[in-house]
């Protein structure tokens, strides 16, 4: 099966430090997103990109957070710095948009803590 | 805008009994419903879809059906396994002349189900 492929899978870091989290999406997918999953806020949208480029990144704190897809086989997703509030799982996931998609594809998770 | 309402969770059920858990939908259109399962530690797998009205989807022994005219996408099994136990989403994609490619999830229902 073809599977979105996020790395790392664990990070613990101190404050401060900057993070950069990766995502390789399922070959051929021109659609790809950033979710955060808390237990008190659930799943959020912090930014996608349909064809690499950026079409919404309103649910990302413009300040510290930051996502590019600097080419069709990767997608980061970079805090710096990074603050013990951003601690989650951060999700990528790929898909074909258009307008009934067959589902999206998530990968595992990178798992942030920032202590 | 579109929104997806689950259920409150936790959902606690003894193996074999009969599972149903209520999502409704506000969206604009004839949208695309979803439902989403994560097992522990893992992201969201694609559990079932229906694209249409009346479409029902299926799978592993869950079923869910688009019923438009209560706006509703409820998801149910009839005998549970130890082996749901997860958490579910229900989400939303809106029709395809909305110009928008992301899904809208509910907040999840976490079920457990107990020997």
């Amino acid at each position: 099966d073809a599977r979105v492929t996020q790395t790392p899978r664990d990070k613990v870091t101190e404050m401060g430090q900057e993070v950069t989290m990766r995502c390789q999406p399922i070959l051929g997918h021109n659609t790809v997103f950033w979710y955060r999953q808390t237990m008190m806020q659930g799943l959020e949208l912090l930014a996608y990109f349909r064809n690499r480029a950026p079409l919404d990144d309103s649910g990302m704190p413009k300040d510290r957070f930051s996502a590019e897809m600097p080419d069709a086989t990767l997608a980061t997703l970079k805090i710096q710095p990074s603050e013990p509030r951003d601690s989650a799982v951060y999700f990528c996931a790929s898909g074909l948009g258009g307008g009934s998609p067959y589902g999206y594809t998530f990968g595992s998770g990178t798992r942030l803590t920032v202590v | 805008g579109n929104s997806v309402t689950q259920m409150e969770g936790p959902v606690t059920l003894s193996e074999e009994a009969f599972l149903t858990i209520n999502c409704t939908y506000t969206a604009t259109g004839y949208p695309s419903l979803f439902w989403y399962v994560q097992y522990p530690g893992e992201g969201l797998q694609l559990l079932l879809k229906a694209t249409k009205a009346d479409d029902k989807g299926s799978n592993k022994g869950f079923e869910a059906t688009y019923r438009k005219e209560t706006t509703s996408f409820h998801l149910e099994k009839g005998s549970v396994q130890v082996s749901d136990s997860a958490v579910y989403f229900c989400a939303l994609f809106p029709y395809s002349g909305a110009g928008s490619y992301q899904l809208t999830f509910g907040k999840g229902t976490k079920l457990s189900v107990i020997p």
